[in-house]
């Protein structure tokens, strides 16, 4: 069984632009979740899917941000108009369901110039 | 709101000697998970080791073991017999039972000296 996987590894983007970062839970995973890691804030949740049902967006910290999942299974973060603020590393995590154990993948760096 | 502390940004331990990182927690919930992970240079967060609040009895996976003390909402790690693949950041982190969301400490960076 393959772990949770994230793309790209690195992104380098100009400010302004849209970046979009992928994740691919563990298969059978019902849960995914975000978080973003930097410097000044420390690991913050971003964002939790659960099977079919709505997100919670709670953590999500602008309109700029949104996420997707398609099928209950990939998921796309998406950053509209990036700020040099965004640049962080993205977590992408999965469990079994929502109250199990979170594994996390091996996040992509993002750095907006 | 619950918070995580972890008071110690750097600590170093010397190859196969044992180490303690410590971690404090805020809470009015009585059903919560308690965890450590270990972050790498690689940037993967690996679990380490899990506590359910629940339960009297210290979690240990080998060399790992925690030391909860849930009146003094204290969860420290203690790493025997340290190697130098232990090295890396590590972060302590809250979940309540009813919740989903993983609250993190600030991370202690742990250095393995040969």
């Amino acid at each position: 069984g393959a772990g949770v996987s994230q793309s790209p590894s690195n992104k380098v983007t100009e400010k302004g632009k849209d970046v979009e970062l992928r994740c691919d839970p563990i298969s059978g995973h019902t849960a995914l979740y975000w978080y973003r890691q930097s410097l000044g804030q420390g690991l913050e949740f971003l964002i939790y899917f659960q099977g079919n049902s709505a997100p919670d967006k709670s953590g999500l910290p602008s309109d700029r941000f949104s996420a997707e999942r398609t099928g209950g299974s990939v998921s796309t973060l998406t950053i509209q108009r990036t700020q040099q603020e965004d640049s962080a590393v993205y977590l992408c995590a999965s469990s079994f369901s929502g109250v199990e154990t979170q594994y996390f993948g091996p996040g992509t760096r993002l750095l907006v110039l | 709101a619950q918070t995580v502390t972890q008071s110690q940004p750097e600590m170093s331990v010397q190859e196969a000697e044992t180490v303690t990182l410590s971690c404090t927690y805020d809470t009015s919930e009585s059903d919560y998970y308690l965890f450590w992970y270990k972050q790498p240079p690689s940037r993967q967060m690996i679990l380490v080791i899990r506590q359910e609040a629940y339960k009297q009895q210290n979690a240990t996976e080998n060399r790992f073991s925690v030391n909860f003390q849930k009146a003094a909402k204290s969860f420290s790690l203690k790493i025997s017999d340290s190697q130098l693949g232990d090295a890396a950041m590590y972060f302590c982190a809250y979940r309540g039972g009813s919740n989903y969301k993983l609250t993190f400490g600030k991370g202690t960076l742990l250095t393995v000296n040969p």
